[in-house]
C-alpha cells in the first residue's frame, strides 16, 4: 500500500511570493488533513476535509492561506502572499472513515518551506 | 478543549537501557490515543493507539503504552532500546471527530 504522498520535499522562496504544496492520500482513504509544525514543536492542523468538503477549517489564517481538495483525493494547500513566520514543516495525512471508532492517521513526509 | 502535555523536551538513554516517555492529557470524554515517532525529515509513524479496553497497548518496534486514567497519562515504553530509537516522539489526543492534538515531543538521544 503506498503511503500519504507529498510534494515537494522541500521549497525555498521569498518573503511575498506564492507557494503551492501538493498531497495525494492513501487510496480509499475520505478524510484528509494539512498540518503546520513549527520548529521543535508538534503538528497543529490547519484543516480538514471529508471527501470534499472541508469541514475544519478554523485554524487556517484565511487571509492567505487556501487549500481545496477537488475530486475528494488529491488536495493543494496554497500561501500568497508567503511571510517569514510561514517558514515551517506542512504535513499532509490522511485516514479512512470506515471502521469502529477514530481511525489513525496516516502522515506524509511533508514540505519543509523556508522563507527568506 | 483537549490538551497533551510531555513533560520532557530531551531524554538521553543509553542503548539496551529501558525507556519510558511521560504524556499526560486532558480530554473531557473517553480519550482516544497515540503515540507516533518521527525522524529527521520525516513524516510521523504510528507507533501504537488505544481507543478503549486494554489499558496496555502493545505498539510496532517493540513500544508499549500504558493508559492510566486516574493519572491522565498515557506513557511509552521500551523495555531495552536501541540506537535507532533516536527521534522525536509525540503523544496525541483525538476528539470524537478525530481531531489530533499533539504534544510539543520528546527528543531521545541514545547513548552508545
Amino acid at each position: 500500500e503506498a503511503g500519504v504522498v507529498q510534494s515537494p520535499r522541500y521549497k525555498i522562496i521569498e518573503k511575498k511570493q506564492p507557494v503551492a504544496f501538493w498531497c495525494n492520500p492513501i487510496s480509499g482513504h475520505n478524510t484528509l488533513y494539512w498540518y503546520r509544525q513549527n520548529l521543535g514543536q508538534g503538528p497543529e492542523l490547519l484543516i480538514r476535509y471529508e471527501n470534499e468538503e472541508a469541514v475544519d477549517d478554523s485554524q487556517l489564517p484565511k487571509d492567505r492561506f487556501s487549500a481545496e481538495r477537488l475530486k475528494g483525493v488529491d488536495s493543494t494547500l496554497k500561501i500568497q502572499p508567503a511571510e517569514l513566520g510561514d517558514s515551517a514543516v506542512y504535513l499532509c495525512a490522511s485516514s479512512s472513515s470506515q471502521g469502529k471508532g477514530n481511525q489513525p492517521q496516516h502522515f506524509g513526509d511533508g514540505t519543509r518551506l523556508s522563507i527568506l | 478543549a483537549q490538551s497533551v502535555t510531555q513533560p520532557d523536551i530531551h531524554i538521553t538513554v543509553s542503548e539496551g537501557a529501558s525507556l519510558e516517555l511521560r504524556c499526560n492529557y486532558s480530554y473531557g470524554a473517553t480519550p482516544y490515543l497515540f503515540w507516533y515517532v518521527q525522524s529527521p525529515g520525516q513524516g510521523l509513524q504510528l507507533l501504537l493507539k488505544y481507543f478503549s479496553g486494554d489499558t496496555l497497548v502493545q505498539g510496532i518496534k517493540g513500544f508499549e503504552a500504558e493508559f492510566k486514567r486516574s493519572q491522565s497519562s498515557f506513557n511509552l515504553r521500551k523495555p531495552s532500546v536501541h540506537w535507532s530509537d533516536a527521534a522525536e516522539y509525540f503523544c496525541s489526543v483525538a476528539n470524537a471527530g478525530n481531531m489530533l492534538t499533539f504534544g510539543g515531543g520528546t527528543r531521545l538521544m541514545v547513548k552508545p
